[in-house]
């Protein structure tokens, strides 16, 4: 069981937007920074989004990130094929003094 | 570049011991957190351990206390971790992730397997 909720599977077709929620509590996500990261099979996970909303650079605009109180969301537009991935999110969790992750979201382009 | 390799991973029976390394370059090593990050078959990402910069402190997820030790030499670029007591259920990819305390990470390796089998 994840401390962080995300729901197991999306999906959508080519174009368009999905949305991936991310819930948590006060000593995670409602007092720290929320991250997401993408892990392609068979690959080590990459970040996606940082401090929330932020983009590394060379990820596409495509990807967004949002949080409001002790939830979060990425959101991403334009979907393409090789969007095809699992999506997990990450705090710091204050009461566990450690990171938490949600339990990923495999994201199937239909 | 951030790059982060992880070797030390492989087969080791049930009661077992096992020293996890990662070589770090591209970045000043001392200044960032590091972690260990495992993701079993099939499973999703667990946090297992972090060190802060300096290695003066370091934190544990409650599974892993007292069994698995962190530690980091600065002065080679390399972090560890010393797994003993193995059990099966500690069968995963290893990761390796760069970041600062009270974050996640910003950068991974590709993570070494650990097979805890007889």
């Amino acid at each position: 069981q994840s401390v962080l909720t995300q729901p197991p599977s999306a999906s959508g077709t080519p174009g368009q937007r999905v949305t991936i929620s991310c819930s948590g509590s006060s000593s995670n996500i409602g007092s720290n920074y929320l991250y997401w990261y993408q892990q392609l099979p068979g690959s080590a996970p990459k970040l996606l989004i940082y401090v929330n909303n932020q983009r590394p650079s060379g990820v596409p605009d495509r990807f967004s990130g949002s949080k409001s109180g002790t939830s979060a969301s990425l959101a991403i537009s334009g979907l393409r094929s090789e969007d095809e991935a699992d999506y997990y999110c990450a705090s710091w969790d204050d009461s566990l003094n450690g990171v938490v992750f949600g339990g990923g979201t495999k994201l199937t382009v239909l | 570049e951030v790059k982060l390799l992880e070797s030390g991973g492989g087969l080791v029976q049930p009661g077992g011991s096992l020293r996890l390394s990662c070589a770090a370059s591209g970045f000043t090593f001392s200044t960032y957190a590091m972690s260990w990050v495992r993701q079993g078959p099939g499973k999703g990402l667990e946090w297992v351990s972090t060190i802060s910069g300096s290695g003066s402190s370091t934190y544990y997820a409650d599974s892993e206390k007292g069994r698995f030790t962190i530690s980091r030499d600065i002065s080679n670029n390399t972090l560890y971790l010393q797994m003993n007591s193995l059990r099966a259920e500690d069968t995963a990819v290893y990761f390796c992730a760069k970041g600062r305390l009270g974050m996640p990470f910003d950068y991974w390796g590709q993570g070494t397997l650990v097979t805890v089998s007889s």
